[in-house]
């Protein structure tokens, strides 16, 4: 089946660091949404990317998805602790069953005041 | 912005039980509903796909006669772990797709502990 693979598990920071979680997938995407989930929280909803080659941001977050519409990173600025929990990829194909979402197994963000 | 009611949040039963979660679109009508299973530190594993009116959608090794789901009404989907074990204790997640299409929305999850 279809799996979206992501890296790192885990990353540790220092306050003010910069962080970037990847991932990438077999198969060509229809679209990649990002979630992130706090300790004992759910999913929240970041951010979807659609275009090939696509770049969002939002504030110190940007968001890339690759022109083959295989990969995707996010990119934090200057890290803060408000940005501890679990980032999720979770990517979309085309064709039947569309609509559901393959999560990455999600990078943990620790950082260290 | 769009909510997903989910409850009850927190569930701690003997061996056998059986235990019924509901999720509510609570602003919106959503036609598809997930059902997701998430283990300690691992990520989301789509158990099943509940569409109003209809049949849910199993994944692969998801039993459905272990995970009865009912999507009765626009707004309410449910999920009852029938004879639950220990094995069951998990994190239980719904989600309900927007009307747009996307994104899912997230409910707050149902944590499962089975004695």
């Amino acid at each position: 089946g279809q799996q979206v693979m992501q890296i790192p598990q885990y990353q540790h920071v220092q306050e003010g660091e910069d962080f970037t979680t990847y991932c990438n997938s077999s198969t060509t995407l229809s679209n990649i949404q990002w979630y992130k989930q706090r300790p004992g929280g759910h999913p929240v909803f970041l951010i979807q990317l659609v275009k090939s080659g696509e770049v969002k941001k939002q504030k110190r977050l940007t968001f890339q998805f690759g022109e083959a519409k295989k990969n995707s990173s996010l990119h934090i600025t200057a890290t803060q602790t408000t940005d501890v929990g679990t980032y999720f990829c979770a990517g979309s194909y085309s064709g039947a069953g569309s609509y559901q979402l393959t999560f990455g197994k999600g990078t943990k963000l620790s950082v260290i005041p | 912005g769009a909510v997903v009611s989910q409850h009850p949040s927190r569930v701690i039963c003997k061996s056998g039980t059986s235990v019924k979660i509901e999720c509510r679109s609570l602003d919106f009508q959503a036609t598809t509903m997930f059902w997701y299973r998430q283990f300690p530190k691992q990520s989301l594993m789509l158990m099943a796909t509940s569409n109003e009116g209809s049949k849910a959608t199993y994944e692969q090794g998801v039993e459905k006669d272990k995970f009865l789901i009912n999507h009765a009404s626009l707004t309410l989907s449910t999920l009852t772990v029938t004879s639950a074990h220990p094995e069951d204790s998990s994190f239980y997640i719904c989600s309900a797709m927007d009307p747009s299409g996307q994104p899912q929305h997230f409910g707050d999850g149902t944590r499962l502990s089975i004695l």
